[in-house]
Parts: C-alpha cells; structure tokens; sequence
C-alpha cells in the first residue's frame, strides 16, 4: 500500500532560524495536504496542493509539490515560537479514494 | 465558525468492554471519517462515511469496529470487545464536496483500554 514517509522527526531551531521538513510517497498522490497539530490538540488543515510542480505561499510558510506528485515540502521562514508543533503531510491517491494517509510528522520545538 | 464536536472528551474502559464514541460533524458536510492517532505516533485512517454507508476502511478497521449515522447530526464509532492496544486518540473529521478536500479535524476522544 501507499507509504509515505517524513522527515526529519524532530527539529530544533531558534527563534528567527528556518525551518524545512520533507515528505515522500511511495506512490503518485492526487493531492498533498499539510496539517499542523499543536501539542494536546487535533490537526488542523494548512493547504492543499494539487498540480504537479504547485508552489503556495502562506505569510512565512511555503510549500511545495514535486513535478512527479510523489514529493513535497513545507518551509518556514524565520521560525516564531508560534510556530511550534507537529507538521504532518498527509498524501490522497486515487487507490485510495479520499482517505488521507498521513506521514509521521515533524516535531518542531522553537526556542527564544 | 462552525466546527467538528466529539464526545467524550476522555473515556476509560476496561479490556473487553465496548465503547462508543461520538462525534457531531459540521452540518452541511457530506463526508465523515474517523482516525485514530497512539501516542507519539502518526494519525491513521480508519474509515469512511458517505451517503449512509463505508466509503473505505482502512486494515485497522476490522470486525471490532463499526460505525453509525444513527440521526441527521451525529457519527458514531462503536469498538467491541476493546484491547489494550485501542488505546489511542480517536478523532472524527469532516468534509464539504464543494470545497476541495481540505478535512475538519474534531478535537478527539482520548481512550483508555485498562
């Protein structure tokens, strides 16, 4: 089955440093969401892209989708202590319908 | 702005009992779901709900589980017979077909399999 994979597990940076985490699917995705839970909370949903080569801007957040729909990644520029929590993609192809298969996320701890 | 409920907030059983949990989805959202998340760990796809019946259901969506539109307004995940191991954060989510395929996340049922 589709397997997606993140990295890396954890980050540490401090206030002001950038930030990237990486995902990858073993399979083409249809779309690629990115979620952000925050510790003891529930994901909530960042963006979604959806065309091959797709770059989004959010305020200090980019993210970005492979030309093959098989990779993405989410940068942060200049970090705020905001910006702490667990970064998930999260892929959709068309095997498995609308169900969203999840990596294992990024922890990012942002230290002032 | 309209969100995603579930309930309980937390739920404590022991071994071999069954559960269910709760969840009232936003109201004009067609597509339910259900995930569960173990400690530090990455959320997982159990099942999905769609005009009254499973959409798709993950390997871990086995004969223990079930789920229910049992009224207009909520989304049950039932768990028989509950294991040690069901011990997880069960969150329900939601999505309107209109709007892309962004899904809203409820704030999750902790359960604990004693």
């Amino acid at each position: 089955g589709q397997q997606v994979m993140q990295i890396p597990q954890y980050q540490h940076v401090q206030e002001g440093e950038d930030f990237t985490t990486y995902c990858n699917s073993s399979t083409t995705l249809s779309n690629i969401q990115w979620y952000k839970q925050r510790p003891g909370g529930h994901p909530v949903f960042l963006i979604q892209l959806v065309k091959s080569g797709e770059v989004k801007k959010q305020k200090r957040l980019t993210f970005q989708f492979g030309e093959a729909k098989k990779n993405s990644s989410l940068h942060i520029t200049a970090t705020q202590t905001t910006d702490v929590g667990t970064y998930f993609c999260a892929g959709q192809d068309s095997n498995s319908g609308y169900a969203l298969n999840f990596g294992k996320g990024t922890s990012l701890l942002v230290t002032p | 702005e309209p969100e995603v409920t579930q309930t309980p907030s937390h739920q404590v059983t022991q071994m071999g009992q069954e559960v269910i949990l709760r969840c009232v989805p936003i109201s004009n959202h067609l597509y339910f779901y259900w995930y569960r998340q173990i400690l530090g760990q990455k959320v997982e796809f159990l099942v999905s709900f769609y005009n009254n019946e499973i959409s798709e259901k993950s390997e871990i969506f086995d004969d223990q589980f079930s789920v229910e539109r049992p009224d207009g307004s909520n989304f049950t995940l039932k768990i028989r017979s509950t294991k040690l191991e069901d011990s997880a954060m069960y969150f329900c989510a939601s999505r309107d077909p209109g709007q892309s395929y962004e899904q809203y996340f409820g704030p999750g049922t902790r359960l604990t399999v004693t």
